[in-house]
């Protein structure tokens, strides 16, 4: 079946130490987005790839970076993870056509020690 | 600008009763309507849709929505509570043509035997 693929599903990390999250799409949409979910929120996009194009959100902390070096792949790389960055990370792709819904993974769950 | 409006954080009904979770939207434009469930750890699942064909839209797992425009309202339903669908659920939406998806802040629906 057609899917997004997050790996790993579990994450702990060391505080400060980079950690990088994977996302492997098999549909072929061209764009592919990465969203932060804390506790009990909904949730908070961190930035999104429409082709090649990268799109930042005004408020996503410098931190956080992302690399798509062709379709099916994206990459989540926090560079010196705080406490705070604990969270489950969800990668999801959509199509830029009208009419179309988002198609997510079943997340990172990141733990910062 | 879009955003999404769930009135309520919590629900809790008994098995085998209606559910009604609430969703208002604004948006300048004609726009794209979703409903996601997301059980603890999990991905997050499209129930339905709305895309400007029929107001009343039928998903999954027995679940239903209507849009209502003069109201700007997209109210989840079901006739009958089952314990599998004790989950949070988001209302969504997109602009058309869009490549953006607005979350709202989510509605935890717990089921009791």
């Amino acid at each position: 079946d057609a899917m997004v693929i997050q790996n790993p599903r579990y994450q702990v990390t060391q505080f400060g130490k980079p950690v990088t999250l994977s996302c492997s799409q098999t549909l072929n949409h061209n764009v592919m987005y990465w969203y932060q979910q804390k506790s009990s929120q909904a949730p908070k996009l961190l930035f999104h790839y429409y082709d090649k194009d990268f799109n930042n959100e005004a408020d996503t902390p410098d931190n956080f970076q992302s690399r798509r070096p062709n379709t099916s792949f994206c990459f989540l790389d926090i560079r010196s993870p705080g406490l705070g960055d604990a969270a489950m990370y969800l990668c999801a792709t959509g199509a830029f056509l009208k009419d179309t819904e988002a198609f997510f993974g079943q997340g990172t769950r990141l733990t910062v020690v | 600008a879009q955003s999404v409006t769930q009135l309520d954080s919590h629900v809790s009904v008994s098995e085998g009763t209606p559910v009604l979770l609430r969703c208002n939207y604004s948006s300048s434009y004609s726009p794209s309507l979703f409903w996601y469930v997301q059980h603890p750890n999990k991905g997050l699942q499209l129930l339905l849709k709305y895309t400007s064909a029929a107001t009343l839209v039928k998903g999954i797992n027995g679940f239903e929505a209507e849009f209502k425009k003069s109201e700007t309202s997209f109210h989840l339903t079901k006739p009958s509570a089952h314990m599998s669908d004790a989950a949070e659920y988001f209302c969504v939406v997109k602009r058309n043509y869009g490549q953006n998806f607005v979350f709202g802040p989510g509605t935890r629906l717990s089921v009791l035997p």
